[in-house]
Parts: C-alpha cells; structure tokens; sequence
C-alpha cells in the first residue's frame, strides 16, 4: 500500500520557468511532510519541509504547499535552474509519535537550458 | 564535518550468497537508518538504530538484518539473495535523541546487483 505517491515519474521544464511538483498521501495521520533532492551517485538531501499546521512554506526559490483536505502537497521552484535537474522525493511522517518517514517513488525533473 | 560514508559503493552478488553493507555516520550522530531504493518503490524504509538498538522497523522479510556499534557505525546484512534485492542501499545519520528524527544526512548508497 503506497501510503505517499508521487504520480509522475517525470517532468521537463525550460530554465526560469516554474517547475511544479506534485505529492499525494493517503495517510491522515501524517503532519510532517518533507521534499529531498537526488543526484545520481549522490544520497538525496533534504529541501525543504512543512509541519500540518502549516499550508506554505518558503526557501528561497523553492516553496512547499500543503492542501490538508485533498491530502496533497506541492513543490514549486521558482525560477528553475538547469542545477535542479533531479529526482525529487516527497516523504511524510507523524512526528508527534516518533514515527518513521514513508517516501514517494520520485519524480525526474529536467531543466532545459 | 565529514559526511555519511557507505562501503562498498557497488556490489555484485549470486543469488543465494549473502552480503554485508556497512555505514559509518557523521560524527557525533547516534541513529542511523537504512533504505532501499528501487526504480518503481522509491525509498523504503528498512530499519534504524540507536544506540546499538533497533528503535524503528519497516517491512522487510528476516533475511534483512542489521546491526550498531558502540561507536555508531551500523551494518546491514542480506542472507540468501534474491534478484529482488538488486538494489541502491541507503543508510542516513541524525543527531536523533529521544525519537526517530527526519532531519537526516544520507549518504551516497550503495549499489548491489544481484546475479
């Protein structure tokens, strides 16, 4: 049962343009929600984050949106950089219990110079 | 600071044989998780330690077993491989003291092909 899903597996934007990448879950219990980045050969690293009692968060180019009631957050960079060509993991947890992350399957982002 | 190091980085296996993984953390870091990233699952969750104790565990059959030093490195062993388990074995620190913390430093992976 894939309790965070990440429904596409790849997405190409051009540079300076915005790149919107999309996360739903299933789980209600969830409250912490978090996007790590991928290279190849290289661990992921974490992004960015939102708590449940948030519904945006802001980093620089990259904010995080999390719409509760349709269980799905977004990511959105803005303006894309041919650096943030990678693969974008969404993961969300119950934090208030301790609880392990659960991942998403990733998607591919491509920035076209 | 050095970062998570995972020896080896590739691996080749028959099926049957069983493999060994090991992850030293970023120093001063006591918990120390394990994932396993295929093409079609993402990263899933294996298990974690603290302090020389499983804390957490995800899903996986017994033939997936791990283990902590007391000086925070961990090991992972597979037992009688299957090509399943062709996969990118991850292993991430954290600062962790009372609970599982999702501020973790993963490092590079290690890539196991299974034969």
């Amino acid at each position: 049962d894939q309790q965070v899903k990440q429904n596409s597996p790849s997405l190409s934007v051009q540079e300076g343009r915005i790149s919107i990448l999309n996360c739903d879950y299933t789980n209600s219990m969830f409250d912490y929600f978090l996007w790590y980045k991928k290279y190849p050969a290289e661990g992921p690293t974490f992004l960015i984050s939102i708590s449940s009692i948030k519904d945006k968060n802001e980093d620089g180019r990259f904010t995080v949106f999390l719409n509760k009631s349709a269980k799905h957050l977004s990511l959105h960079i803005v303006p894309s950089q041919p650096g943030d060509s990678a693969v974008y993991f969404c993961a969300a947890g119950k934090k208030s219990s301790g609880d392990k992350l659960t991942f998403g399957t990733g998607t591919r982002l491509a920035v076209r110079p | 600071k050095a970062g998570v190091t995972q020896t080896p980085r590739y691996l080749i296996k028959t099926r049957g044989q069983q493999v060994t993984l090991s992850c030293s953390p970023i120093s001063g870091h006591r918990s120390v998780s394990w994932y396993q990233q295929t093409p079609g699952q993402g990263l899933q969750f294996l298990f974690e330690y603290f302090s020389e104790t499983q804390r957490n565990k995800g899903n996986f059959p017994g033939r997936f077993s791990g283990r902590q030093f007391s000086n925070s490195r961990s090991e992972m062993n597979v037992s009688t491989l299957e090509l399943g388990d062709s996969a990118l074995y991850l292993c991430a620190s954290s600062q962790a003291e009372l609970i599982y913390s999702y501020e973790q430093y993963f490092g590079p992976g290690t890539r196991l092909t299974v034969t």
